[in-house]
């Protein structure tokens, strides 16, 4: 199987302009979770997708948005950027199921988009 | 509220010696506990889990992970160090009340010298 793409790999970016990153999860996954990487702030959370739903959101503001399509790809919208938006944005996929009561799944990582905002 | 404790932000090991790297938990519930390994200008890549049962868990590369739930630990254990173990580890842990989000330590470098 193939494992889990991030599109693009490398983003420049200047203050005030908007990116979309897109991931595409291992085929049969239905759970996308995108995070935020920085060496200041570790890991950080930013929202879960299950089929085409948002369930789980991080404490990002709402410049930070995500959407989910039929086929389980997922994009990551970040407007008005930041130069504290600068991070790798990771991508995870899992096969999470739909009311699973269990939470024993492991999560499949992209390698990663890298932004830099100037 | 879950937290996740990684106390040592570097740990350094000769090869071919044991390594140890810490992680605690607190949960309110029974905890569903993570290891992962990411490599410079990588992703992360899962390397053990333990979910219940036997508290010594086995994963990739050698790895293995010992769960304690009176210290609330799960530390990674390897017995015998590879220079390529060389790399940063993040401990995470999931339960009910986090809605099954995964909440990540803030990692620790290994590095193993030759």
């Amino acid at each position: 199987k193939a494992g889990v793409t991030q599109t693009p790999r490398y983003l420049i970016k200047t203050r005030g302009q908007q990116v979309t990153l897109s991931c595409s999860p291992i085929s049969g996954h239905r759970s996308v979770s995108w995070y935020q990487q920085t060496p200041g702030q570790g890991l950080q959370f930013l929202f879960e997708y299950f089929s085409e739903t948002q369930r789980n959101k991080g404490n990002f503001p709402g410049r930070f948005s995500g959407r989910q399509f039929s086929n389980s790809r997922s994009e990551m919208n970040v407007s008005t950027l930041e130069l504290g938006d600068s991070a790798l944005y990771l991508c995870a996929s899992s096969p999470r199921q739909a009311h699973s009561g269990s939470g024993g799944y492991e999560q499949y990582f992209g390698p990663g988009t890298r932004l830099t905002v100037t | 509220a879950q937290s996740v404790a990684q106390p040592e932000d570097q740990v350094n090991v000769a090869e071919g010696n044991p390594l140890t790297v810490k992680c605690t938990y607190s949960v309110s519930g029974n905890p569903y506990l993570f290891w992962y390994v990411q490599y410079p200008n990588r992703g992360l890549q899962f390397l053990l889990k333990y979910i219940t049962g036997d508290n010594l868990v086995k994963g990739s590369y050698g790895f293995e992970a010992e769960f304690n739930k009176s210290q609330t630990s799960f530390h990674l254990k390897k017995p015998s160090a590879l220079v390529s173990d060389s790399a940063l580890y993040f401990c995470a842990v999931r339960d009910v009340d986090s809605n099954y989000q995964l909440i990540w330590g803030a990692g620790t470098k290994l590095i193993i010298k030759p």
